[in-house]
């Protein structure tokens, strides 16, 4: 059973208004959150990252909202630039799977587009 | 800056073939990670590292072996290759207690 669930698989968007991509989780035991961005033909990249004990973390044009008691994170992008156009995966750590090196787990991503 | 190199960018190999896919890091990284990308299934963990000759079976270990002689090398073996072991195969590196794993570029292995 999935544990982190990216629901859209696609997000198409307008060039300089916000983009927001949604991640659920089932899993209480996870304690921290990442975004990672990944180009065709390249590897992810780390894009920002939220403990479990904030609701907010801010870097830039990029913000990741944390809800613990609905399991629910997103990203907001604002403004969206035509460079945004990637898939982004969530990724959730597990104390529990791995020890304290707390392996992660990740969504299928969301494809997001931004047109000029 | 934390470099996590692949040793082919693009490979095509025939079934039954046994291929081995290399994964460098230069960042004297305790932990390594090897996934598969296939679209909508985003990425699955197939074996993990955290320390020299130690390997952890991932979700998706079927079909595959790995080896980890030296710290900054992780090596995934396809024993017997076969056309549904096509796919994007990303390895990772990271330190214990920290939460960022860091990604080669990936190698995109075609199996006929």
């Amino acid at each position: 059973d999935q544990q982190v669930k990216q629901n859209s698989p696609s997000l198409s968007v307008q060039e300089g208004r916000i983009s927001i991509l949604n991640c659920d989780y089932t899993n209480s035991m996870f304690d921290y959150f990442l975004w990672y961005k990944k180009y065709p033909a390249e590897g992810p990249t780390f894009l920002i990252s939220i403990s479990s004990i904030k609701d907010k973390n801010e870097d830039g044009r990029f913000t990741v909202f944390l809800n613990k008691s609905a399991k629910h994170l997103s990203l907001h992008i604002v403004p969206s630039q035509p460079g945004d156009s990637a898939v982004y995966f969530c990724a959730a750590r597990d104390g529990n799977y791995g020890g304290s090196q707390g392996n992660l787990i990740f969504g299928k991503g969301t494809k997001l587009s931004v047109k000029p | 800056d934390v470099k996590v190199t692949q040793s082919s960018r693009y490979l095509v190999k025939r079934t039954g073939e046994k291929v081995f896919l290399e994964c460098v890091q230069d960042m004297d990284h305790e932990n390594m990670f090897w996934y598969r990308q296939d679209p909508g299934l985003g990425l699955r963990l197939i074996y993990f590292s955290y320390d020299v000759k130690m390997k952890e079976k991932g979700d998706i270990p079927e079909g595959y072996s790995v080896s980890r002689e030296k710290k900054e090398r992780f090596s995934l073996i396809l024993e017997s290759a076969s056309t549904n072991q096509t796919s994007m195969y990303l390895c990772a590196s990271s330190s214990p207690g920290q939460n960022e794993q860091f990604f080669g570029p990936g190698t995109r292995l075609t199996v006929l």
